[in-house]
């Protein structure tokens, strides 16, 4: 069965330090990968996804970016966060085209201070 | 583009029927998903309708008509453990989903 992983499930950062979330999947091979974030009590805006090794395509210009360095393994990276960068960070991944069935994993709670 | 129209509140009572409405504007069309989000937790796939009509799994079902870019989730024989979040879905056939804004379901006993 396929698994998703995420770590670390909370930080609290400084503002102006780096970040590195990193998530992983499990038993499904080329999968398409997402990240989210999510303000409290807010929908979901989708910042990268990916649809295969080195792809990349972003949603929102913003001060993060993402890779793709391995077929199951998506980062998503900052050199520098600020305050507004705070929220409940996804992944999920999901397989095909066109299919509105996406898998999340558990998530990561970053606080900015 | 796609938006997606939902609630952003609904209560109801234990043990009753409650229905959270979802229309779209889009661009493309392939179908509207139906996601379940708990407090503090991930957004979880619940149901997924492609053509017009409604899907059952168990106490939740689905319904969807294309011609009104309408689609609603129907909860039956609520239980305390439904407070959560529902986002309704569409990805036009693209790699990404388009989500709602959620609709917040509190249950009171």
């Amino acid at each position: 069965s396929q698994t998703i992983h995420q770590w670390p499930a909370t930080l609290v950062q400084p503002v102006g330090s780096p970040l590195s979330l990193e998530c992983t999947v499990e038993g499904t091979s080329n999968p398409n990968l997402y990240w989210y974030r999510q303000a409290a009590g807010r929908g979901l805006q989708l910042l990268f996804y990916s649809v295969g090794i080195g792809q990349i395509s972003s949603e929102v210009p913003q001060n993060l970016s993402a890779s793709r360095p391995q077929d199951r393994q998506f980062i998503l990276s900052s050199k520098k966060l600020l305050l507004s960068d705070s929220g409940f960070y996804l992944c999920a991944w999901s397989v095909g085209r066109g299919t509105d069935t996406q898998y999340f994993g558990p998530g990561t709670r970053l606080t900015v201070l | 583009g796609q938006s997606l129209e939902q609630p952003s509140e609904v209560t109801a009572v234990e043990g009753a029927i409650v229905q959270i409405n979802c229309t779209y504007q889009t661009s493309g069309f392939y179908g509207l998903s139906w996601y379940q989000q708990h407090d503090g937790g991930a957004p979880t796939f619940l149901s997924y309708n492609a053509l017009d009509g409604l899907e059952e799994t168990g106490r939740f079902s689905s319904f969807l008509s294309r011609s009104d870019s309408y689609g609603y989730l129907l909860l039956q024989e609520l239980q305390m453990k439904d407070s959560a979040s529902y986002f309704c879905a569409t990805g036009a056939g693209s790699y990404q989903l388009t989500f709602g804004k959620g609709t917040k379901l509190s249950v009171i006993p």
